[in-house]
């Protein structure tokens, strides 16, 4: 199946700082990438859709300017979290459709941040 | 409002036996459901997916059936192993959604020796 790499599994920054996770598809091209947060316990959370080449689209209550996605290419999309605060802790995942297989999600690994 | 519901308790089985996780759904219209195993502090990974107007699919030890009355999908493992251990989720995908999926919340599964 398609594979989707995500970088870097965790990372401890302080408060406000920006941190920056990559989210790339190492086998297919992926037009479009999905962005999801998931806390302790809870469901995944859609956070916004990455197109390439245009403007994400956010979800309802997603703060644009706090969260920064930036979709360059067919394999890359980045999501820049900006002046991070102890509430921005959390399970960060990515996810991508392959033009094959365009129902189904291919996860990456997921970005533990921690923000002190 | 749209609520997607799964059983937040573990579900504790024994090794060998058939486990079954419910997923009921509430103001949605499905295109399609898709069931997903999620390790701890990892990506969920795809496990089946079932279409509206199918009422049962299976992929070796996994089983899911899908009954739009009732708004309901059980996701059914046979014998049983412990490396079955992990939560499970169901994710729904309605018609006109642009292609967005919404999770539930997940059950988590103990399977014991």
């Amino acid at each position: 199946g398609a594979v989707v790499s995500q970088h870097p599994s965790w990372v401890i920054c302080k408060s406000g700082t920006s941190v920056k996770i990559e989210c790339r598809s190492l086998d297919f091209q992926a037009t479009t990438m999905f962005w999801y947060r998931q806390f302790p316990k809870q469901s995944l959370m859609l956070m916004a859709t990455s197109n390439e080449g245009s403007k994400a689209t956010y979800e309802q209550g997603v703060e644009k300017d706090k969260f920064l996605i930036n979709h360059a290419s067919l394999t890359l999309s980045t999501l820049t979290v900006t002046s991070a605060h102890p509430e921005d802790s959390s399970f960060y995942i990515c996810s991508a459709k392959s033009g094959t297989e365009n129902e189904k999600l291919f996860f990456g690994s997921g970005t533990q941040l921690s923000v002190l | 409002s749209q609520k997607i519901e799964q059983n937040s308790e573990a579900l504790n089985i024994q090794e060998g036996k058939t486990a079954t996780l419910t997923c009921n759904y509430t103001n949605y219209s499905p295109a399609y459901l898709q069931w997903y195993r999620q390790d701890p502090g990892r990506g969920p990974v795809f496990l089946l997916l079932i279409r509206e107007n199918e009422k049962e699919k299976r992929k070796e030890r996994l089983k899911v059936t899908f009954d739009t009355t009732l708004k309901q999908s059980l996701f059914h493992i046979t014998a049983s192993q412990p490396a079955d251990s992990a939560t499970y989720l169901c994710a729904l995908s309605v018609t006109g959604g642009g292609n967005k999926l919404t999770f539930g919340t997940g059950t988590q599964l103990k399977v014991e020796l």
